[in-house]
């Protein structure tokens, strides 16, 4: 089945530093990776969906300078929290969607999340 | 906007015990709906999806029907185990417009089952 992996699985830091997370699609390529914040108890909130070779789209909120994406190839995508502080500690989780359908039909694969703890 | 409302959890169950998880949903045209599943510690897993009115999505004895007209798409499952135990979430993707693609994500429900 497809697998995606994120890279590191848990990562503390201090404040003002910056953070990169790294998502895989390991046996599949992927066109379109999303990108998800999850706060304790609480929904996935979808942050940016980035497709390979151009800017990330970023949904309403999100700042763009502060949550850089980049998808530079089919297997890889980085979200890098910059300057984080502790609000921005959360759990991130990547999904990568295969080429098969569309963006309408393709189906997503998560990968197990990143979860960032900023002191 | 696309909306997903899921019952508040937790939900405690005894094994063998029957399980219904409610999700309702707000959307325009035809969304396709699904159920995923979180294990603690882990990412989201594919549980099972329907793409169109009246179809049921079924996988490791769960189901779930996509009801148009009640714009609904509950998850069922007749006999739960321990193993069971973990997150839901009801999720749909929209058929067009600006979310085209986008997956939105009800509140997720925490399952219990004991022994």
């Amino acid at each position: 089945g497809a697998v995606v992996s994120q890279h590191p699985s848990r990562v503390i830091c201090k404040s003002g530093t910056s953070v990169k997370i790294e998502c895989r699609s390991l046996d599949f390529q992927a066109t379109t990776m999303f990108w998800y914040r999850q706060f304790p108890k609480q929904s996935l909130m979808l942050m940016a969906t980035s497709n390979e070779g151009s800017k990330a789209t970023y949904e309403q909120g999100v700042e763009k300078d502060k949550f850089l994406i980049n998808h530079a190839s089919l297997t890889l995508s980085t979200l890098t929290v910059t300057s984080a502080h502790p609000e921005d500690s959360s759990f991130y989780i990547c999904s990568a969607g295969s080429l098969a359908g569309g963006p309408g039909r393709q189906t997503q694969y998560f990968g197990p999340g990143t979860r960032l703890l900023v002191l | 906007g696309n909306s997903v409302t899921q019952m508040e959890g937790p939900v405690t169950l005894s094994e063998e015990a029957f399980l219904t998880i409610n999700c309702t949903y707000t959307a325009t045209g035809y969304p396709s709906l699904f159920w995923y599943v979180q294990y603690p510690g882990e990412g989201l897993q594919l549980l099972l999806k329907a793409t169109k009115a009246d179809d049921k999505g079924s996988n490791k004895g769960f189901e779930a029907t996509y009801r148009k007209e009640t714009t609904s798409f509950h998850l069922e499952k007749g006999s739960v185990q321990v193993s069971d135990s973990a997150v839901y979430f009801c999720a749909l993707r929209s058929a067009g417009g600006t979310s085209y693609g986008k997956l939105t994500f009800g509140q997720g429900t925490i399952l219990t089952v004991h022994p």
